[in-house]
């Protein structure tokens, strides 16, 4: 198994300005995935962290917007850009090993853009 | 990705068994069947996954149509803490969609006292 901590748990940023989120696994895992969760709806995924090259993002989602790193197999960190209100979600990591592996995910940073 | 379709909310009481349906008709050969849940306030947990046979673990069981077009989620005995939404997700085990989870609107689950 694996445990998944995220930094900051929450925050409230004003418009314009930039959030890192830090995701922290207590084992390797191959697979780190971020994914947004707007109130009241499900999971979107955003990008696919890759070790030690560029992220992977889903349509939608530009690096510009939402870099992201990946230094080694049990940290990733995600930075949230010119924040507008509509950035105020739940941002969730999560990892794993494969496709019949189980995924694991953080508690989620709870983020309010003022 | 091959999409499900799930119901939007089921009731239950709690100490009765709970059953969650998911239509998966678009199924291949290469996915598996996996289900998660989302408490409250939480990032989502896995239940439990199944490929063709059916599978038992601590938290449920997994029942899968012969043709792998449909599956159902077992709660033996529901309890409040399995209040939550349950997604029903299909995940490519060749490594194709690079073994992303592609969560769909699930179906949130109250169980009454």
């Amino acid at each position: 198994s694996a445990v998944i901590s995220q930094k900051p748990s929450r925050d409230i940023c004003q418009r314009g300005t930039s959030l890192t989120i830090q995701c922290q696994v207590d084992s390797q895992v191959t697979m780190m995935f971020w994914y947004r969760q707007q109130p009241g709806q499900s999971l979107t995924l955003i990008a696919t962290a890759n070790q030690g090259s560029e992220a992977t993002y889903e349509s939608g989602f530009v690096i510009d917007k939402f870099p992201i790193s990946r230094p080694n197999l049990t940290f990733s960190t995600l930075t949230v850009s010119n924040m507008s209100p509509e950035d105020s979600s739940i941002y969730l990591c999560s990892g794993g090993q494969g496709a019949w592996e189980t995924q694991y995910f953080g508690p989620g940073t709870r983020l309010l853009v003022l | 990705d091959a999409k499900t379709t799930q119901p939007n909310s089921m009731e239950s009481n709690e100490e009765e068994p709970v059953h969650l349906p998911c239509n998966h008709s678009t199924i291949s050969g290469t996915d598996y069947i996996h289900w998660y849940r989302q408490l409250p306030s939480q990032g989502p947990e896995y239940v439990i996954h199944g490929l063709t046979s059916n599978v038992n673990n601590r938290m449920a069981s997994l029942a899968i149509a012969e043709d792998r077009k449909s599956s159902t989620l077992i709660l033996h005995r529901a309890t409040l803490r399995d209040a939550a939404v349950y997604y029903c997700i299909l995940r490519d085990r060749s490594g194709g969609s690079n073994y992303k989870l592609t969560f769909g609107k699930g179906t949130l689950l109250t169980v009454n006292p």
